[in-house]
């Protein structure tokens, strides 16, 4: 089967600036997943969906960070205005159904914020 | 979902068994563990998880204590390509608000 795709691989920015991030998930994966990972450290979960619907996005800085899955498929991350501690790679995963077992991660963009 | 602790990095031998420990001390009894591994410049690849009994499957073996306060990954024969950073955690499945929660994990370094 065909992976979690994530667009762009890599982003330089300024800060100030706005960017997003685009990804794909397995087909018919229900759950999908944003994290942030910064250099040096474990992935931080951002925000759950379960289909179009927000299940948990307790660690979403919502001043700046938003993210949406229309129609339950793909999803969008953007960050307005990005800020230098910003920089990191950011992954997107997929699993079948809410608390699987396993999680589907995609390879990630990695943002860098000048 | 319960705190676990493995060394920041750890080296083996290039076609010797990679032996990675977690403690996880306070784990509840439906907690399970589960291991991830993040290759460079890729996301994180699920490896295994168990809850009580030892697991394998074609990439690794898990063994749980029998107080399941800790746990051992063994990858029974490593290869250069098994350089990687591995994580442990432990999580409730079937709960929609237990999400992978990753600490620091272990870098392991395979030599030749």
């Amino acid at each position: 089967e065909a992976g979690v795709a994530q667009s762009p691989r890599y982003k330089i920015i300024e800060k100030r600036q706005s960017v997003a991030f685009w990804c794909n998930p397995i087909s018919g994966h229900a759950t999908l997943y944003w994290y942030q990972q910064i250099l040096g450290q474990g992935p931080k979960l951002l925000i759950q969906f379960q289909n179009n619907g927000v299940v948990d996005d307790s660690q979403l800085p919502k001043d700046r960070f938003s993210a949406e899955r229309l129609k339950g498929v793909d999803s969008t991350l953007k960050i307005q205005p990005a800020k230098l501690e910003d920089s990191a790679v950011y992954l997107c995963a997929s699993s079948l159904v809410l608390g699987d077992y396993g999680y589907t991660f995609g390879s990630g963009t990695r943002l860098t914020v000048v | 979902d319960a705190k676990t602790t493995q060394p920041p990095s750890m080296d083996c031998a290039e076609g010797r068994a990679a032996n990675l420990p977690c403690n996880h001390s306070t784990i509840s009894g439906n907690e399970y563990v589960y291991w991830y591994r993040q290759i460079h410049s890729q996301g994180p690849q699920y490896i295994i998880h168990g809850l009580k009994n030892n697991e394998t499957n074609e990439m690794a073996s898990l063994i749980i204590t029998e107080d399941r306060k800790s746990s051992t990954l063994i990858l029974p024969h490593a290869t250069l390509r098994d350089t990687a950073v591995y994580y442990c955690i432990v999580r409730v499945v079937g709960n929609a608000g237990n999400m992978l929660t990753f600490g620091g994990g272990t870098r392991l370094m395979v030599k030749p």
